[in-house]
Parts: structure tokens; C-alpha cells; sequence
């Protein structure tokens, strides 16, 4: 069965430090892979989306970046944090195929920025 | 372009009460449409999904919902709320054509005693 795996699970940085969250998933391959964002009291704000190694498709501009360095490895960072980056980081995979397939969610990342 | 409206921001019932948590999509083609729930500070779990087969759909935990092509409409119910639902629910699309999920804004659902 698949499974996906992010952490940590809660972050506290400094403004201005970077920023380095690592989602992995097991069990497919070749899936396509998001990074989400949620603000306190919003809804899901999609960052970046990945369909294959070193693909990565950004929705907004921003001071986050992503890299795919392995087919089931999706990593969210920056170089320097701002007070406005805190919020509630998931990664999503979902199959390839597309067709008629929901996304599959990791628990989430609580990050606040101090 | 995709998009999902999710009509009410926050639902509030009282247990054993129906649940109607309304979604409305827009696609340009047959799209995917599926319910997701969300608890405190937890990931999203998948409640139910259509994909062009019946159109009304039954998922975990009681709820359902029913695909309205006139409509455009994909609304979540379930016949009885337990103080377990109360949590939030996203309404998303999926367009056939690509890999994009497009989330709706989310529904509060809390469920008085």
C-alpha cells in the first residue's frame, strides 16, 4: 500500500533563518506531488506541483522554492524566512494517471515563524 | 480554467440534525469532484469521490453526496450529525484534462449537543 511520510510535524524558526520540509511517499511511482499551503482560518493554497523528477510547476510567486531530487522526494524551501510564511504546510501525491484519482495527504507541517 | 465555491463558510447543526455542506464547480471538461475532511491540525482524509460513474456517491462515515450536471453543484450531506463530523470540508475538482486539484474555500462544520 502507499504511503506518505512529512515532517516535522511542528517548526518553530527565527525570521530570516531557511526553511527545509521533506515529504517522501512509498508504495507508487512516477506520482505527481503538491505542496499546500493553509493559513490560519483559509482554505488550501496550492505552492508548487511536481509530475516528474525535477519538474516543478510554481502557482505563486513567493519565498519558497521546490526541488524533486528523486521521483518519490518532494522538498519545500527557503533561504529566508519571513513572518508571513508561517501557516500549515501539506504535501499531497496522487497517481499519475490522473484519471478520476484523489490526492492522498501527509499530515501536515505546523510552521511558525518568530 | 477550474474553480469550486463553497457556499457557506461555516455550518453549525445540532446532533442527530441533517448535514448540507454546499459545493459548486465550475470545468471545462468532466471533471473529478471529490469531499475531503479535515480535523485540527491533521492532514486531509478523503471522504468520498465521483468520477463519472453514479452520480450519487456514498462515502465513509455516512455522508454522501450527488453529482448535479444542470446544476453544477456537488453538495455533501449526511442524515444524522454526531459530534465526531464537526471538523472542516473541502470540496475539490479535479480537471480531466491535467493533474490540477482546485480546492473550494472550506466549510466549517460545527455540531452542537
Amino acid at each position: 500500500s502507499q504511503t506518505i511520510h512529512q515532517w516535522p510535524a511542528t517548526l518553530v524558526q527565527p525570521v530570516g533563518s531557511p526553511l527545509s520540509l521533506e515529504c517522501t511517499v512509498e508504495g507508487t511511482s512516477n506520482p505527481n506531488l503538491y505542496w499546500y499551503r493553509q493559513a490560519a482560518g483559509r482554505g488550501l493554497q496550492l505552492l508548487f506541483y511536481s509530475v516528474g523528477i525535477g519538474q516543478i510547476s510554481s502557482e505563486v510567486p513567493q519565498n519558497l522554492s521546490a526541488s524533486r531530487p528523486q521521483d518519490r522526494q518532494f522538498i519545500l524551501s527557503s533561504k529566508k524566512l519571513l513572518l508571513s510564511d508561517s501557516g500549515f504546510y501539506l504535501c499531497a501525491w496522487s497517481d499519475y494517471r490522473g484519471l478520476g484519482t484523489e490526492a492522498f495527504f501527509g499530515q501536515g507541517t505546523r510552521l511558525t515563524v518568530v | 480554467a477550474q474553480s469550486v465555491t463553497q457556499l457557506d463558510s461555516h455550518v453549525s447543526v445540532s446532533e442527530g440534525t441533517p448535514v448540507l455542506l454546499r459545493c459548486n464547480y465550475s470545468s471545462s471538461y468532466s471533471p473529478s469532484l471529490f469531499w475531503y475532511v479535515q480535523h485540527p491540525n491533521k492532514g486531509l482524509q478523503l471522504l468520498l469521490k465521483y468520477t463519472s460513474a453514479a452520480t450519487l456517491v456514498k462515502g465513509i462515515n455516512g455522508f454522501e453526496a450527488e453529482f448535479k450536471k444542470s446544476e453544477t453543484s456537488f453538495h455533501l450531506t449526511k442524515p444524522s450529525a454526531h459530534m465526531s463530523d464537526a471538523a472542516e470540508y473541502f470540496c475539490v475538482v479535479r480537471n480531466n484534462a491535467g493533474n490540477m486539484l482546485t480546492f473550494g474555500g472550506g466549510t466549517r462544520l460545527m455540531v452542537k449537543p
